[in-house]
């Protein structure tokens, strides 16, 4: 039972340009979302994160964009560069429960 | 420690053995998470303690599977008789919040374990 879906598992971009990174979810108890970055050997890194109250979350380069009732979120880094190139991991939490995607590999070519 | 740490960070052993992966969180956190991740999939929940609450065992896949906290600070996740399909990534976390919510987790850099 996946209640939190990557469906993209890998998204190529070139330097400078846009990443869009897509995220859906089924359980509306949800109420936080966060998104996590993996480098190879490495553990998750908490990247950025929206509370179900909000709709957009900014962070520098990194904006988190959430539409509830389409039960969607995304991650946007603008602009991409070399060193963003990673694993991005969607999350959603619900108290005591979090539950992670698949995962997005982003290559960011120079 | 400055962070989550875990070991051994790479484990190859024959199919119906018995594994430890121990998990040493960051101090103070009285949260702690066990997740997997098998090739391909997403971070599966495994386990979390928090304080001297009873653990939440609802993501462990069998009998097999088993982890203990002492003293509210080290972990150790134990599989017994290996199989297979056991072979995947188990990351361990901690956290200062029982939720992680607006903080999130810091995860460690993992066990690779390899039944063969």
């Amino acid at each position: 039972d996946q209640q939190v879906k990557q469906n993209s598992p890998s998204l190529s971009v070139q330097e400078g340009r846009i990443s869009i990174l897509n995220c859906d979810y089924t359980n509306s108890m949800f109420d936080y979302f966060l998104w996590y970055k993996k480098y190879p050997a490495e553990g998750p890194t908490f990247l950025i994160s929206i509370s179900s109250i909000k709709d957009k979350n900014e962070d520098g380069r990194f904006t988190v964009f959430l539409n509830k009732s389409a039960k969607h979120l995304s991650l946007h880094i603008v602009p991409s560069q070399p060193g963003d190139s990673a694993v991005y991991f969607c999350a959603a939490s619900a108290y005591n429960d979090m539950r992670f995607g698949a995962g997005t590999r982003l290559t960011v070519k120079p | 420690g400055a962070g989550v740490s875990q070991s051994p960070s790479n484990k190859v052993t024959e199919k119906g053995k018995d594994v430890e992966l121990r998990c040493d969180p960051i101090s103070g956190h009285t949260a702690l998470y066990w997740y997997r991740q098998s090739l391909g999939q997403g971070l599966e929940f495994l386990i979390y303690f928090q304080g001297n609450s009873a653990p939440d065992k609802s993501g462990l896949p069998s009998d097999r599977f088993s982890a203990e906290r002492t003293g509210g600070s080290v972990s150790t996740l134990t599989i017994q008789r290996t199989q297979q399909e056991d072979s995947a990534v188990y990351l361990c976390a901690s956290s200062l919040v029982i939720t992680g919510h607006g903080y999130g987790y810091t995860f460690g850099s993992g066990t690779r374990l390899t039944v063969v």
